[in-house]
């Protein structure tokens, strides 16, 4: 079946400019995951959703970050104002529900590059 | 959230089993152990995880000590494309993976 999609795959951008992730998780997972992966580092949680609201936010790095789920499936990554220190892979996963043994599916990623 | 320790590098040989080694002295109770793998240019990809018991799949195998402050990946046949960075995670509050840096696997021909 088909798995997790993100949109796009690379993204150039100037400094100050908006942009918008997209992630479309696997058919009937409730649970979606947003990370980001900096040049050699691990990955770091952004903000994970469990239907459509959003219980930990925890992760985004400031208020130029924002990400909403509509209909309980495609969530949309929002980062106002880039800067060069948001030049990562932003990466999205999605698993059935939220518990401590659920599997997390990976999309592949989108390049995010601040010029 | 509970923290692991991986070395950070290791090894192997083609055809060779690998152990891969995770050290997680402060897990709780309810810590389930996963571990997932990142190949070059991809998004992480589920490997395996565990509770208490030892487990088994097609892709592996999670030997977990008995007191479950340690744990151990094996991969029975490294091939070349097992090359990848491994990561030993404890799951957090609503599932919430905390990668560290992981351990990167090298396979020789």
């Amino acid at each position: 079946g088909a798995g997790v999609s993100q949109s796009p795959s690379n993204k150039v951008t100037e400094k100050g400019k908006d942009v918008e992730l997209r992630c479309d998780p696997i058919s009937g997972h409730t649970a979606l995951y947003w990370y980001r992966q900096s040049l050699g580092q691990g990955l770091e949680f952004l903000i994970y959703f469990q239907g459509n609201s959003a219980p930990d936010k925890s992760g985004l790095p400031s208020d130029r970050f924002s990400a909403e789920r509509t209909g309980g499936s495609v969530s949309t990554l929002t980062i106002q104002r880039t800067q060069q220190e948001d030049s990562a892979v932003y990466l999205c996963a999605s698993s059935l529900a939220t518990s401590l043994r659920n599997t997390q599916y990976f999309g592949p990623g989108t390049r995010l590059t601040v010029l | 959230d509970a923290k692991t320790t991986q070395p950070n590098s290791m090894e192997s040989n083609e055809e060779e089993p690998v152990h891969l080694p995770c050290n997680h002295s402060t897990i709780s109770g309810t810590d389930y152990i996963h571990w997932y793998r990142q190949l070059p240019s991809q998004g992480p990809e589920y490997v395996i995880h565990g509770l208490t018991s030892n487990v088994n799949n097609r892709m592996a195998s999670l030997a977990i000590a008995e007191d479950r402050k340690s744990s151990t990946l094996i991969l029975h046949r490294a091939t070349l494309r097992d090359a990848a960075v491994y990561y030993c995670i404890l799951s957090g509050a609503n599932s919430k993976l905390t990668f560290g840096k992981g351990i990167t696997l090298s396979v020789r021909p």
